[in-house]
Order: structure tokens, then sequence, then C-alpha cells
């Protein structure tokens, strides 16, 4: 079975541009999570969805930060403009009807120059 | 607002030896407790899940426990292999939240 797939891998763009994370969770988790995780840090949830309705986003910046899981499977996260300050790894991890065990990606490594 | 703390940071240790993560947490309205491991440039893996009503729970070497009371949750791993060498990780739901809120982790080193 595949796991969570996440691409790129890696992405360094300049401050003020736009980028753009993609997920594919395990066939038939309904629910997805984005985390942001700093160096020497634990990951922090970004966004939760339940289907394609986003249940939790709370720690979202959304002045700059965006979302979306349209179809309820796959999912798109975007950064317009990025900071210097976003620099940092995006997880997404998936879970099977909101279920306690969450299976993780191996992330997006994402330097802004 | 839940938080957890993960003590120490980093620990070195010889080969074969049995040690111990620990993990606090400072809301006990928890039903379940997790650990995950992180290998450099890496997802995270779950390890063990603890159910509120489950004082401990067990894979192989790992021995997971979990002290509501207290607030407390500890990591045993037993004959300590180079190969475990990695950051672990512990995580709790928010008082009752869906959302899990991570320590910074322990980074382990066994050293051959």
């Amino acid at each position: 079975e595949a796991g969570v797939v996440q691409s790129p891998r890696y992405k360094i763009i300049e401050k003020k541009q736009p980028v753009a994370f993609w997920c594919n969770p395990i066939s038939g988790h309904n629910t997805l999570y984005w985390y942001l995780q700093n160096l020497g840090q634990g990951p922090e949830l970004l966004i939760r969805y339940e289907n394609e309705e986003a249940v939790d986003d709370s720690q979202l910046p959304k002045d700059r930060f965006s979302a979306e899981r349209l179809k309820g499977v796959d999912s798109t996260l975007k950064i317009q403009p990025a900071e210097l300050g976003d620099s940092a790894v995006y997880l997404c991890a998936s879970s099977l009807n909101g279920q306690e065990t969450q299976y993780f990606g191996p992330g997006t490594r994402l330097l802004v120059l | 607002k839940q938080e957890v703390t993960q003590i120490p940071a980093a620990l070195s240790v010889p080969e074969g030896e049995n040690l111990v993560l620990n993990c606090s947490f400072t809301d006990s309205a928890i039903y379940n407790l997790q650990w995950f491991r992180q290998d450099p440039g890496k997802g995270l893996t779950s390890l063990l899940l603890i159910q509120s009503s489950q004082r401990e729970q067990t894979s192989g070497r790992l021995n997971a426990s979990l002290d509501k009371s207290s607030g407390r949750s500890t990591l045993y791993i037993a004959a300590s292999q180079p190969g475990d060498s990695a950051t672990y990780l512990c995580a709790a739901p928010g008082g009752g939240a869906r959302q899990l809120t991570f320590g910074s982790g322990t980074q382990l080193t066994v050293l051959p």
C-alpha cells in the first residue's frame, strides 16, 4: 500500500514569490492534515480536513496561506507571497475517519531566500 | 492550551544500553498519547499509541507508559541499537480536541 505522497520534496524560492505544495493521502483516508515543522521543533498543525471540509484552520495564517481539498482526496497548500520566515518543512498526514493514528508523508523542505 | 515538553533534548548512549525518554503534558484530559520516530529528512513514523484507559503499550523493544494524573509519559527502549538513532517525538491531543500537540523531540544517538 502506498503511503502519503508529497511533492516537491525540496523547493527554493526568492521571497515574495508564490509556492505550492501537493499531498496525496493514503487511499481511503478521509482526514488530511498539513503541518509546519521548524528546525528542532515538533510539527504544528496548520489545517485539518474531513473529506473536503476544512474543520480546523485556526493556525493557518490566512493572509498569505491557503489550502484546498476540492474532491476530498489530494490537497494543495499555497503560500503567496512567501517570506523568509516561511522556510521550514511542510508535512502532510492522513488518517482513517479521524482515528488517532496519523500517517505522515516525507515532507516538503522549503527554503526562502 | 496543551503544552508538551520532552526531556532531554538530546541523548547519546552506547549500543546495548536500556534508556528512557520522558514526555510531560499540561492538560491531562487526553484520550490518548502517541510516540513517533523521525529520521533525518524524513516524515514521522508512528511507534506507539496509548489509549487513556491503558497504562502502557509495548511493541518489540519499545514500551510506552502513560500516567495521566501526573501528566507524564515515558518511552523505554531496551537493548538499544545504532539503528534506533533518530528523533523521538511525543504528541498529545489538545484537551479533547483532535488536534495533536507535539513536543520538540529527543534526538537519540546510539553509538556502536
